[in-house]
């Protein structure tokens, strides 16, 4: 059983397209994240929710709207899609909020190419 | 601001060799620090974790970590390399505080073990 799962795994789009991205984990846990990661393979994380509540939310563009609809779900809807959005964009979770021994697990990635 | 630094961006190595993987880390009290690590295509998995206690941290795939605080450093070592150690490596700390939950990564390092 995959933990933690992000559909689809690669995204083709035009500019100005609006696109989502879904993940689930059946972990159980509270957290779930999402991360990403540029062509230079740096990791950034973007958002950050906890039992459906918005708790990071880093500087990124609101053409990004992330939607916890349970605390198994977090999905990430991205307006307006620009080149520089391209990138790969992980989702992740852990158990706690504030466990700073917690673990994070990952989902396997989304490729995203804004064309 | 925590923050990790992996001062190399590849690492090559001979198999059967012992490997190093360098980072360098700053905070504002104890530091909380993890190794993952990101084959390709895939997300990224949890290696190792310090977070109090003995400085030799021993974590999967045969890895272990030694935290020094006089040097700030937590590199991760292996003895003996296996050609199926090649990957993307990314330490990584824990923020505390109201942030509690966000990973910052490092920037990265490739390691590639040849036959």
């Amino acid at each position: 059983d995959t933990a933690v799962s992000q559909t689809p795994k690669y995204l083709v789009t035009q500019m100005g397209n609006d696109k989502s991205i879904k993940c689930e984990q059946n972990l159980g846990h509270d957290t779930m994240y999402w991360y990403k990661q540029d062509s230079k393979k740096f990791l950034k994380i973007m958002f950050s929710y906890n039992n459906k509540e918005l708790i990071i939310n880093e500087t990124v563009p609101n053409r990004f709207s992330p939607k916890s609809p349970d605390k198994a779900h977090l999905n990430l809807h991205i307006n307006s899609l620009e080149l520089g959005d391209s990138a790969v964009y992980f989702c992740a979770s852990s158990r706690l909020l504030r466990g700073t021994n917690e673990k994070l697990f990952f989902g396997s990635g989304t490729q995203l190419s804004v064309l | 601001a925590q923050s990790v630094a992996q001062p190399e961006d590849q690492v090559n190595v001979a198999e059967g060799n012992p490997l190093t993987v360098k980072c360098t880390y700053s905070v504002s009290g104890n530091p909380y620090l993890f190794w993952y690590v990101q084959y390709p295509n895939r997300g990224l998995q949890f290696l190792l974790k310090y977070i109090t206690g003995d400085n030799l941290v021993k974590g999967s795939y045969g890895f272990e970590a030694e935290f020094n605080k006089s040097q700030t450093s937590f590199h991760l070592k292996k003895p003996s390399a296996l050609v199926s150690d090649s990957a993307l490596y990314f330490c990584a700390v824990r923020e505390t505080g109201n942030q509690g939950g966000k990973l910052i990564f490092g920037q990265g390092t490739e390691l590639s073990v040849k036959p």
